[in-house]
């Protein structure tokens, strides 16, 4: 079946660091990417998401994008901040499979960001 | 974001005890979820209702029970839960579209401790 799997953290960085979160997944229909984040004591926020393969989905500075051939997901930034800490969820959707309209969420990553 | 809330946000409760959860979205959407988030594991689909019918039930324990009686209102009923039940429980509504790319927009969560 379908499945997501995240880096596992927590991942700790200082302030202005440049933070990739490995993203991959499994699909057998045509799945739509997302990353969500999480801030200590909310519920989930869509950061950004894609709907086909090589599209990029991007949003505060945040980018991923939609790699078809290494089923990959990978969510950057340049620079981040101390408001970036929270926990971020990759997430697919796929449409061509009996998962239609349901999103498979990976485990999340814990990110820290010191200053 | 005030679009999907949740009430109570904490709630502490007995193994013999019956309450519920509330979950409203002012969204419009035709489509809300029900998620468990336990520590250290992916967030767990338990149920979705589609025109308030329920299309998915995540072979969740019959010690929940949800209810949907109209499109931006869903419960989730609980009776007689175990301490493992203790976890974060996010309603989340989406809008559904043909092309299976439907963002879902998250409440708060409510913080349910069983003793």
């Amino acid at each position: 079946g379908d499945s997501v799997t995240q880096m596992e953290g927590p991942v700790t960085l200082s302030e202005e660091a440049f933070l990739t979160i490995n993203c991959t997944y499994t699909a057998t229909g045509y799945p739509s990417l997302f990353w969500y984040v999480q801030y200590p004591g909310e519920g989930l926020q869509l950061l950004l998401k894609a709907t086909k393969a090589d599209d990029k989905g991007s949003n505060k500075g945040f980018e991923a994008t939609y790699r078809k051939e290494t089923t990959s997901f990978h969510l950057e930034k340049g620079s981040v901040q101390v408001s970036d800490s929270a926990v971020y969820f990759c997430a697919l959707s796929d449409l061509g499979s009996s998962n239609t309209g349901k999103l498979i969420f990976g485990q999340g990553t814990t990110l820290q960001v010191k200053p | 974001e005030t679009g999907v809330t949740q009430t109570p946000r904490h709630l502490v409760m007995g193994m013999t005890n019956k309450k519920s959860l509330k979950c409203e979205q002012h969204l419009g959407h035709n489509a809300m979820y029900w998620y468990k988030q336990s520590a250290k594991k992916p967030l767990e689909l338990m149920f979705v209702y589609n025109f308030k019918e329920q299309t998915e039930n995540n072979s969740v324990p019959s010690r929940f029970s949800p209810e949907c009686p109209n499109s931006s209102h869903l419960f989730l009923h609980l009776h007689t839960l175990q301490p493992e039940d203790s976890a974060l429980y996010l309603c989340a509504s989406s809008q559904e579209e043909l092309a299976g790319a439907e963002t879902q927009y998250f409440g708060p969560g409510t913080r349910l401790l069983v003793l």
